[in-house]
């Protein structure tokens, strides 16, 4: 089975950075993904790592380290609009559907 | 734009009722999946799809059952409602991916009240 663990709740200031941590124990392993959610919204897709290193996505960046086992999200130049719940989630390859495991979220308050 | 659309956004059924949670998406996925969503224990999947008429199950697929007659369509049944099936519900589709990654595509969800 596969087991995913994430920090529950991360408070920042408006501009700062945060680094949201995820490791993961699983059977299979074909790349990390993480969502945002807004309260009320749907889970959107942010970035996905299928290899070692770090992935840039504007303000956002995504890091794997397969070895480790563990990832991060960063998450720079914090906005009030990114006040959210961040997933991290395993994909476990397409003989199995694609389908991905989520982590149990964190909640990113950002105050000003 | 992809878009998923499930069928309601609040749902409040009786213990015992056999409930219908529909996802309709028009993008031509092959794969469609059910997740549920509880404080603290992100999503879990239920069941997923990856052709029309197969469907395979998840991680909590006890007490449920689904149906993918066509291809932009999977419906979630809960054979007999219990409150613990309380919960948000959240359908997602993609495309297979293959060797890349293929972003799932989620539904505004439904919140279902067993009561």
């Amino acid at each position: 089975g596969q087991s995913l663990e994430q920090p529950s709740e991360v408070t920042a200031v408006e501009g700062a950075i945060v680094q949201i941590n995820c490791t993961y124990q699983t059977s299979g392993f074909y790349g990390l993904s993480w969502y945002q959610q807004h309260d009320g919204g749907a889970p959107t897709f942010l970035s996905y790592n299928g290899l070692d290193g770090l992935e840039e996505t504007g303000r956002f960046s995504s890091f794997l380290s397969r070895s480790d086992s563990y990832g991060y999200l960063l998450l720079q130049e914090l906005q009030m609009k990114d006040s959210a719940s961040y997933f991290c989630a395993v994909r476990e390859g397409p003989a199995a559907g694609n389908k991905l495991t989520f982590g149990g979220g964190t909640r990113v308050l950002v105050k000003p | 734009d992809v878009k998923v659309t499930q069928s309601s956004r609040y749902l409040v059924k009786r213990t015992g009722e056999k409930v219908f949670l529909e996802c309709v998406q028009d993008m031509d996925h092959e794969n469609m999946f059910w997740y549920r969503q509880d404080p603290g224990l992100g999503l879990r999947l239920i069941y997923f799809s990856y052709d029309v008429k197969m469907k395979e199950k998840g991680d909590i697929p006890e007490g449920y059952s689904v149906s993918r007659e066509k291809k932009e369509r999977f419906s979630l049944i809960l054979e007999s409602a219990s409150t613990n099936q309380t919960s948000m519900y959240l359908c997602a589709s993609s495309t297979p991916g293959g060797q890349y990654n293929s972003p799932l595509h989620f539904g505004n969800g439904t919140r279902l009240t067993v009561t």
